[in-house]
């Protein structure tokens, strides 16, 4: 059982590249977001999404888009890559679109610098 | 808005001794979850406990319990008998119980060190 699998798990990008972060789980979880974590900072949410064709904004929704296609996939794109959004990204799921005492699962993270 | 605020930057316990890490949070709501993740020098977040704003008794797993005072909208984590591989960041986190916003609102974390 892979849970919830994120990739890459390193990048570096020049300021003003686009690239997506891949985000996938195998568990029939409705619910997906993304989190960034900054130093100092905890996680503060991008995006999230409650089903597949549903997303909605987060805390730090600037810079990024996502897309909902398939309840498995939830990738998250960065148009123009600023070094602001150098970062440790983090996706998570947990099943069912209503909050729960069910804990998020979390990816192993992406650490994304951009120079 | 709910904020969550974790007072303690850093601690540090001797083995098998005991620690708390304090975690406070602001919220209008009378439903709520409350969970306390880790996060080693690996980087994964991994669920160590979690509590339901409705239930009074404090929630416990093996060496870790919480101290959930919902009038204070207070929620620590005891750690028992601390062992070295306890030693990580430590985030508490608040979820809202009603709509569909089942986010996570995380506070800034307190990172743990155990002595040897």
């Amino acid at each position: 059982n892979a849970g919830v699998t994120q990739t890459p798990k390193f990048q570096v990008l020049k300021t003003g590249q686009s690239m997506t972060l891949q985000c996938a789980q195998d568990m029939n979880h409705e619910y997906m977001s993304w989190y960034r974590q900054d130093p100092g900072m905890g996680l503060r949410l991008i995006h999230y999404s409650v089903g597949a064709g549903i997303t909605d904004q987060g805390e730090v929704p600037n810079g990024y888009n996502v897309s909902r296609s398939t309840t498995e996939d939830f990738p998250l794109r960065l148009l123009s890559a600023a070094p602001s959004q150098t970062s440790v990204y983090f996706c998570a799921s947990s099943p069912g679109a209503a909050p729960s005492n069910q804990p998020q699962h979390f990816g192993d993270g992406t650490r994304l610098s951009i120079l | 808005a709910q904020t969550v605020t974790q007072s303690q930057p850093e601690m540090s316990v001797q083995e098998a001794e005991t620690v708390t890490l304090s975690c406070t949070y602001d919220t209008s709501e009378s439903d709520y979850y409350l969970f306390w993740y880790k996060q080693p020098p690996s980087r994964q977040m991994i669920l160590v406990i979690r509590q339901e704003a409705y239930k009074q008794q404090n929630a416990t797993e093996n060496r870790f319990s919480v101290n959930f005072q919902k009038a204070a909208k207070s929620f620590s984590l005891k750690i028992s008998d601390s062992q070295l591989g306890d030693a990580a960041m430590y985030f508490c986190a608040y979820r809202t119980h009603g709509g569909s916003q089942g986010n996570l609102i995380f506070g800034k974390g307190t990172k743990l060190s155990v002595k040897p």
